[in-house]
């Protein structure tokens, strides 16, 4: 039963500090997306990647944030410095171009 | 900028009765829409998915349909049941990426 994993699933840092979330998405899969899900926002795209080339990521902080697909097996997210307002549940999915996203169970983060 | 907007919000119904939830977006070029289910402090699970050029879709209870001309989509559920509680999010992929604007979703209650 193919999944999408993420590490860590829960994650308390201070503020400035740098958080890394990861992501193995599907083997196969060719598109990677990050979305954030907060109370307020609801679920909303961060970036995204098709054969592992960045496509588009204007929904990141650009001085804060970055992502990246170092291989085909594996998918980073970036904050550094965090600040509080960047709690949230960050989620990875993966899928075929045009066909089903399937999401992983996501990295819940705690900026304090 | 699509906009997706789900109504209602919260929805509470006894056991065996049928439901729809609704969703509507504002732009109709779309290249597919996707309904998903989220149980609390969960990940996403992939209901139904339908292509722009379909109209519907089916998988057991759930019926899912399309109307792009209108921007609008349905998703019934028939015979509810408790199991069903969940939230509904309804997202769609307006964009050659297929990355998805989601609506901040239907939360359904069925009581037993």
């Amino acid at each position: 039963d193919a999944r999408v994993t993420q590490t860590p699933r829960d994650k308390v840092t201070e503020m400035g500090q740098e958080v890394t979330m990861r992501c193995q998405p599907i083997l196969g899969h060719n598109t990677v997306f990050w979305y954030r899900q907060t109370m307020m926002q609801g679920l909303e795209l961060l970036a995204y990647f098709r054969n592992r080339a960045p496509l588009d990521d204007s929904g990141m902080p650009k001085d804060r944030f970055s992502a990246e697909m170092p291989d085909a097996t594996l998918a980073t997210l970036k904050i550094q410095p965090s600040e509080p307002r960047d709690s949230a549940v960050y989620f990875c999915a993966s899928g075929l171009s045009g066909e089903t996203q399937y999401f992983g169970p996501g990295t819940r983060l705690l900026v304090l | 900028k699509q906009e997706v907007t789900q109504i209602p919000a919260a929805l509470s119904v006894p056991e065996g009765e049928n439901l729809v939830l609704n969703c509507s977006f504002t732009d109709s070029a779309i290249y597919n829409l996707q309904w998903f289910r989220q149980d609390p402090g969960k990940g996403l699970t992939s209901l139904l998915l339908i292509q722009s050029s379909q109209r519907e879709q089916t998988s057991g209870r759930l019926n899912a349909s399309l109307d792009k001309s209108s921007g609008r989509s349905t998703l019934y559920i028939a015979a509810s049941q408790p199991g069903d509680s969940a939230t509904y999010l309804c997202a769609v992929a307006s964009n050659s990426g297929y990355a998805l604007n989601f609506g901040k979703g239907t939360s359904l209650l069925v009581t037993p």
